[in-house]
């Protein structure tokens, strides 16, 4: 079946450095990648949509310069947390779909924690 | 608005069968997933339905009435390796994805 690879894991920075997280989609192409974050206990939270080759599509109260996302390939999409800060430790999910009603896979997600 | 409820946890006995429901209102309507979500991991895709009636996939089955705005999700059979979220997410009129807050099921041996 379709596979996203999500990297890294987990990551733990200190406040005002900036990490990046990749996603990548290992057998289809994803035309469509989208990033979420999720809290402990809650659902999960769109940020973004991004497409490839095009600018990302923000969810409101999103600070896209903030959150940096790059999708150069129909394979790769990045996304930067700049300056980052401790309410910023959250776990971040990407997914992709290479259709729009089909069914979306999930990287297995990023954990930050913001130091 | 859009807006998805289901309920937000439920307890179930190893060996049983539990069914998890989920409304929704949303603009338009393009299908609805449910998935499963372990502690700390992403979720997993379990089912997907865009026509009525019921979708079976081993122990886990999918059910669909759009009229009614209304699917549910049943688990037979239950295992203690099903105790985990479920989410259900509907694909609205512009392909965007309205999520529940999910529902948390416990599984009792």
């Amino acid at each position: 079946g379709a596979v996203v690879s999500q990297h890294p894991s987990w990551v733990i920075c200190k406040s005002g450095t900036s990490v990046k997280i990749e996603c990548r989609s290992l057998d289809f192409q994803a035309t469509t990648m989208f990033w979420y974050r999720q809290f402990p206990k809650q659902s999960l939270m769109l940020m973004a949509t991004s497409n490839e080759g095009s600018k990302a599509t923000y969810e409101q109260g999103v600070e896209k310069d903030k959150f940096l996302i790059n999708h150069a390939s129909l394979t790769l999409s990045t996304l930067t947390v700049t300056s980052a800060h401790p309410e910023d430790s959250s776990f971040y999910i990407c997914s992709a779909t290479d259709r729009e009603n089909s069914p979306l896979h999930f990287g297995n997600g990023t954990r930050l924690t913001v130091t | 608005g859009q807006n998805i409820d289901q309920p937000t946890e439920m307890t179930a006995t190893e060996g049983a069968i539990v069914q998890i429901n989920c409304t929704y209102q949303t603009s338009g309507f393009n299908g609805l997933f449910w998935y499963q979500q372990h502690a700390g991991e992403a979720p997993t895709f379990l089912s997907y339905n865009v026509l009525d009636g019921l979708e079976e996939k081993g122990r886990f089955s999918s059910f669909l009435s759009r009229s009614k705005g209304y699917s549910y999700l049943l688990l037979k059979e239950l295992q203690m390796k099903d105790s985990a979220s479920y989410l259900c997410a509907v694909l609205d009129s512009n392909y965007q994805l309205i999520w529940g807050a999910g529902t948390k099921l416990i599984i009792k041996p």
